[in-house]
C-alpha cells in the first residue's frame, strides 16, 4: 500500500515563528503536493513538485516556501506565521499520471 | 483544467445507490474525470476515474456521458461510512496539478 506520512497531526505556534511540515511517501512517485483546506473553500493548492528540486506554484503560494531535496521527501515552509494561516494542511504524492494520495494531514493552530 | 460543477450536497437512504453527479462541459479530448471522497478528519481518497468508457471497480461505478460533459458516480450499496465530500476532477493525466472545487456533501441515512 502506498504510504505517505506527515510529520504532525496537530500543530500549534507563534505568529512570527518559522514552520515546518514534512512529508514524506514511500512509493518512489515523482509528483507531490501541498494543499490547504479551509471550510466553505475547499481544497486549494499551495504548491507542487514534479521532480527533485523542482517546484512549481499552485494557486495560493503567498507566504509558502517548499523544498525538495530527496525524492521521498516535499516540506512545506511557512517563513513567518501568521494567524490566516490556521488551516489544514493536506500532503499528496501521485505516480507521473495516475491518482494521487494524500496524507492523514496536519492542523496548524497559529496563535 | 476544466472546471467541474457539483451539488454542494445531497442525502441517501443506507442500503440504497448514491448517484452524484458531476457537469464538465468545457472537458477537452484528452482530460480524465477522477473522483476522490474525503472523510471527515483524514485526507482525501481516491475513488476511480475514466476517460469515456464505464468504469467500475470495488468501490463504485462511474458513468461518463457519450459527450463527456458529464458523469455520475454511484455508491450502489451506501452505508453509513460513505458519508463524506466528494470531489469531481478533470484533468489532462500528464498535469502536474489537480484542481479540487468544493464537491458534494454525501449524507448517508439510516
Amino acid at each position: 500500500d502506498v504510504k505517505v506520512t506527515q510529520s504532525s497531526r496537530y500543530l500549534v505556534k507563534r505568529t512570527g515563528e518559522k514552520v515546518f511540515l514534512e512529508c514524506v511517501q514511500d512509493m518512489d512517485h515523482e509528483n507531490m503536493f501541498w494543499y490547504r483546506q479551509d471550510p466553505g473553500l475547499g481544497l486549494r493548492l499551495i504548491y507542487f513538485s514534479y521532480d527533485v528540486k523542482m517546484k512549481e506554484k499552485g494557486d495560493i503560494p503567498e507566504g509558502y516556501s517548499v523544498s525538495r531535496e530527496k525524492k521521498e521527501r516535499f516540506s512545506l515552509i511557512l517563513e513567518s506565521a501568521s494567524t490566516n494561516q490556521t488551516s489544514m494542511y493536506l500532503c499528496a504524492s501521485r505516480a507521473f499520471s495516475y491518482e494521487q494520495y494524500f496524507g492523514p494531514g496536519t492542523r496548524l493552530t497559529v496563535t | 483544467d476544466a472546471k467541474t460543477t457539483q451539488p454542494p450536497s445531497m442525502d441517501c437512504a443506507e442500503g440504497r445507490a448514491a448517484n452524484l453527479p458531476c457537469n464538465h462541459s468545457t472537458i477537452s479530448g484528452n482530460e480524465y474525470v477522477y473522483w476522490y471522497r474525503q472523510i471527515h478528519s483524514q485526507g482525501p481518497q481516491y475513488i476511480i476515474h475514466g476517460l469515456k468508457n464505464n468504469e467500475t471497480n470495488e468501490m463504485a461505478s462511474l458513468i461518463i456521458t457519450e459527450d463527456r460533459k458529464s458523469s455520475t458516480l454511484i455508491l450502489p450499496h451506501a452505508t453509513l461510512r460513505d458519508t463524506a465530500v466528494y470531489y469531481c476532477i478533470v484533468k489532462d493525466t500528464n498535469a502536474g496539478k489537480s484542481t479540487f472545487g468544493d464537491g458534494t456533501t454525501l449524507t448517508v441515512k439510516p
